[in-house]
């Protein structure tokens, strides 16, 4: 059963700290997003790949994040310093391209004290 | 100004009472429109996309419609197991690649 996989699934940090999301893509997506969620915004766009190359970033707090894929099974998302405004879900998802279905992975609920 | 509009935010439906779930937005140049069900504490999980008005697609008891300013979920004769969120996303040419989602229905279906 095919699934996109997240780690860690929860993290607690203190403001300041350096947190890593990993995500590892279905076997064959060649899209590879990450989504973050919270009450009050809801779900936002923060960074698309295709074939491991970035094709859309504007979602992003650049001064602070960082999105990158070293290879096809892994996509990563770095967050230097945080904050406690960047609480929230932080989801991945793979597909075969951005007009065809998304897959979801569980999430990595991140809080920042 | 926001892209897309969810209403309503929350709805209750006794078991087999049909209704309708509204995303309406404000993009031109629509690439496509995205229909996902959200079970809490999970990922969202992908139902449809529709890519022209007046497109139309089905799965068991929910229907999809779009039309130049808005889209439909129908959710026919529902029962307890459909209670989720229902999340609506749009995708278009005059944005880039950006990716907008509503921010929800909350659809709790009461047997």
């Amino acid at each position: 059963d095919a699934r996109v996989t997240q780690t860690p699934r929860d993290k607690v940090t203190e403001m300041g700290q350096e947190v890593t999301m990993r995500c590892q893509p279905i076997l064959g997506h060649n899209t590879v997003f990450w989504y973050r969620q919270t009450m009050m915004q809801g779900l936002e766009l923060l960074a698309y790949f295709r074939n491991r190359a970035p094709l859309d970033d504007s979602g992003m707090p650049k001064d602070r994040f960082s999105a990158e894929m070293p290879d096809a099974t892994l996509a990563t998302l770095k967050i230097q310093p945080s904050e406690p405004r960047d609480s929230a879900v932080y989801f991945c998802a793979s597909g075969l391209n951005q007009l065809n279905e998304q897959f979801f992975g569980p999430g990595t609920r991140l809080t920042v004290l | 100004e926001d892209q897309v509009t969810q209403s309503p935010e929350a709805l209750r439906l006794q078991e087999g009472e049909s209704s309708s779930l509204n995303c309406s937005y404000t993009v031109s140049g629509l690439r496509g429109l995205f229909w996902y069900r959200q079970d809490p504490g999970k990922g969202p999980e992908f139902l449809f996309t529709l890519y022209s008005a007046g497109e139309e697609k089905e799965k068991e008891r929910l229907k999809a419609t779009l039309t130049k300013k808005e889209s439909f979920l129908h959710i026919t004769a529902p029962k307890p197991e459909d209670s989720a969120t229902y999340l609506c996303a749009v995708q278009a040419h005059i944005t880039g690649n950006q990716f907008y989602f509503g921010t929800g229905t909350s659809l709790t279906v009461i047997p």
